[in-house]
């Protein structure tokens, strides 16, 4: 079975910090996806990426992709309160569901004014 | 543009009484579709998934149902609700069968057994 971890679970810093959210496995996975939840809405995509080593930038987001692809990070830059939300990353694998996917289980991000 | 819509948004039922989440998809064709359930501390954890009409599988057994009617309608249903039960329901589809294809999620259910 994979696994994905997320870390930290919560986090809480003030507008203007920098902050940077990590999605670790001991399983290697063709890419990975990450995911923001706002309270009572449904997961929606930010990024997907694919090549071991892969950076892609979202304005003041970046993600990266583990060389190996077993983890990947997103870095918020000058973090501001329409940041806050719940971070999923969601690795694509043989272990995955029928969906494919195998979520972690997500960093809560409060970004205070 | 597709869209998805859920309902209802929130309910409160009591421990025995049935079930009725219902999901539709709007602007596209035999989309695959999918019920989660997101519990805090646990993560998203895919229910049901559906690659066509009548075609329902199941990736936890519980006391909970799915079916799909239309190509582009899914329900989730109980006969009796079961307080662990309780927790954000999420409709789901995406296109095609390939693994790894972008979820789309729909805005979800509040359920609250008591």
């Amino acid at each position: 079975t994979q696994l994905l971890e997320q870390s930290p679970q919560f986090l809480s810093i003030q507008e203007g910090e920098n902050l940077t959210v990590y999605c670790n496995s001991s399983s290697v996975f063709s890419s990975l996806q990450w995911y923001r939840q706002e309270p009572g809405e449904g997961p929606v995509l930010l990024v997907t990426v694919v090549t071991g080593g892969e950076v892609k930038k979202l304005k003041r987001l970046t993600f990266q992709f583990g060389d190996a692809r077993k983890d990947s990070s997103l870095h918020i830059t000058a973090a501001q309160p329409g940041d806050t939300g719940l971070y999923l990353c969601a690795g694509v694998g043989s272990g995955g569901g029928a969906d494919g996917l195998t979520f972690g289980k997500g960093t809560h991000l409060i970004i205070q004014p | 543009s597709q869209t998805i819509h859920q309902w209802p948004a929130t309910l409160v039922q009591p421990v025995g009484s049935p079930l009725s989440l219902e999901c539709t998809v709007e602007g596209t064709s035999n989309p695959n579709l999918y019920w989660y359930r997101q519990a805090a501390g646990r993560g998203l954890q895919l229910l049901f998934y559906s690659v066509g009409i009548g075609q329902i599988s199941s990736e936890v057994p519980q006391n909970l149902s799915a079916s799909r009617p239309q190509d582009r309608q899914f329900i989730l249903s109980s006969k009796k609700l079961l307080l662990s039960d309780s927790g954000f329901y999420l409709c789901a589809w995406s296109i095609g069968r390939r693994s790894g294809n972008t979820i789309y999620f729909g805005e979800g259910s509040w359920l609250t057994v008591v």
